[in-house]
């Protein structure tokens, strides 16, 4: 069973748009969460990590973070083509190892 | 920029063949994962060394993989009988500790099974 939900599955913003991403986790022993961006044929690379209740801003991007729903989410201001990618939610606890959403598909229209 | 190395890039193998794949992580990276990003992007873990010793692996991994990281030495995995449903890409990545650091990972290396 999937730990980690992601939704929407693929979102369309148009350029300078807000594009707002979704994730959840049913395991109650995680304790942080990740958000990377995977550009298609690249790597995964974080972009914003969490861990306390509220929200936390870095540059046209912003996460927040429910610890009592284990709900988190991901705000992009003034999107760019630049931002079209694989956006994907990890989230994780004392042992390390990121369980993933299978991640949103973000493409920002020009 | 994430400086872990994955070789080869690509790797084409026929089933029942054995695969192997090396990671050399970032350099002060005691912490290696190993993860299998398949064509619908679903993520699995499969194992994680810190130095030389295994911390956490799926059951998966104690069958038909293994893995070791040795001293001065590359970290490998190894399907020692690929099967068609490994094909993926086999992400390797690297952080300074365990718990709640940022994994940076290398490019991978893409596994064909035919």
């Amino acid at each position: 069973q999937q730990k980690v939900q992601q939704s929407p599955e693929s979102l369309i913003v148009p350029e300078g748009g807000m594009a707002s991403l979704n994730c959840t986790s049913s395991d109650r022993n995680v304790d942080y969460f990740w958000w990377y961006r995977q550009h298609s044929g690249k790597s995964p690379k974080m972009l914003m990590s969490i861990f306390s209740n509220g929200e936390k801003e870095e540059g046209r991007f912003t996460v927040h973070l429910n610890k009592a729903s284990l709900h988190t989410s991901l705000h992009i201001r003034d999107s760019q083509p630049s931002d079209s990618a694989l956006y994907l939610c990890a989230a994780s606890m004392y042992t390390g190892k990121l369980t993933f959403g299978d991640g949103t598909v973000l493409t920002v229209k020009p | 920029n994430s400086k872990v190395i994955q070789t080869p890039r690509y790797l084409v193998k026929g089933q029942g063949q054995k695969a192997k794949m090396r990671c050399i992580p970032e350099k002060g990276h005691p912490v290696v994962f190993w993860y299998q990003q398949n064509k619908n992007n679903e993520f699995k873990f499969l194992i994680n060394f810190q130095n030389q010793e295994v911390l956490q692996q799926i059951d998966m991994t104690e069958k038909r993989f293994s893995a070791e990281c040795p001293s001065n030495s590359p970290c490998s995995l190894e399907i020692q009988s690929s099967e068609a449903g490994d094909s993926a890409l086999y992400l390797c990545a690297s952080s300074l500790s365990r718990e709640y650091a940022e994994q940076f990972f290398g490019p991978g290396t893409r596994l064909t099974v035919l």
